[in-house]
């Protein structure tokens, strides 16, 4: 059984499309995240989510939406892609939002825009 | 804010060789550790972590303790096997409930 799950698992497209990204857990988790890995491995995170409220919401450009139908799904949807946007997307859970809890990462989308 | 400095890459060692991969966080208030472990074409795996001071965290041989008085959290594996071979990731988790990462050490483990 897949924990954390996200798909497509690669997803190439052209310069100026719109694309989503989806994630599901079966954690029973109540919160999760989107991070960002470029090409030189550094992970960064986007946003996250707990119990379909938006907590956290870093410095990224607002044709990024995340959005959280019920609490083990979180949606990535990326209007008018850019070159830039090429690179792995991660999804991740916990149980709660609180300092100690681990969070479980997705299997990762690899994004390429042309 | 919150950082975490690890140890440049690559590493390359010999099977059997001892591993140490250091990490140093800047952190406010009292941050859990993680590493995680990323396989070639591989997702994150949560390595080992620790919740306070002092802890030792371990799995499959590698071991890390946290130890506050030095901001560190080195990660050590005696021997080294040729599937110990991935990126290595160093984490922090703060109260602002956002994960850290450093930068990531690529580790080659030959036969």
């Amino acid at each position: 059984d897949t924990a954390v799950s996200q798909t497509p698992k690669y997803l190439v497209t052209q310069m100026g499309n719109d694309k989503s990204i989806k994630c599901e857990q079966n954690l029973g988790h109540d919160t999760m995240y989107w991070y960002k890995q470029d090409s030189k491995k550094f992970l960064k995170i986007m946003f996250s989510y707990n119990n379909k409220e938006l907590i956290i919401n870093e410095t990224v450009p607002n044709r990024f939406s995340p959005k959280s139908p019920d609490k083990a799904h979180l949606n990535l949807h990326i209007n008018s892609l850019e070159l830039g946007d090429s690179a792995v997307y991660f999804c991740a859970s916990s149980s709660t939002s609180g300092s100690t809890d681990t969070q479980y990462f997705g299997p990762g989308t690899r994004l390429t825009v042309l | 804010g919150n950082s975490v400095t690890q140890m440049e890459g690559p590493v390359t060692l010999s099977e059997e060789a001892f591993l140490t991969i250091n990490c140093t966080y800047t952190a406010t208030g009292y941050p859990s550790l993680f590493w995680y472990v990323q396989y070639p074409g591989e997702g994150l795996q949560l390595l080992l972590k620790a919740t306070k001071a002092d802890d030792k965290g371990s799995n499959k041989g590698f071991e890390a303790t946290y130890r506050k008085e030095t901001t560190s959290f080195h990660l050590e594996k005696g021997s080294v096997q040729v599937s110990d071979s991935a990126v290595y990731f160093c984490a922090l988790l703060g109260s602002n409930y956002k994960l850290t990462f450093g930068k990531g050490t690529l580790l080659t483990v030959n036969p």
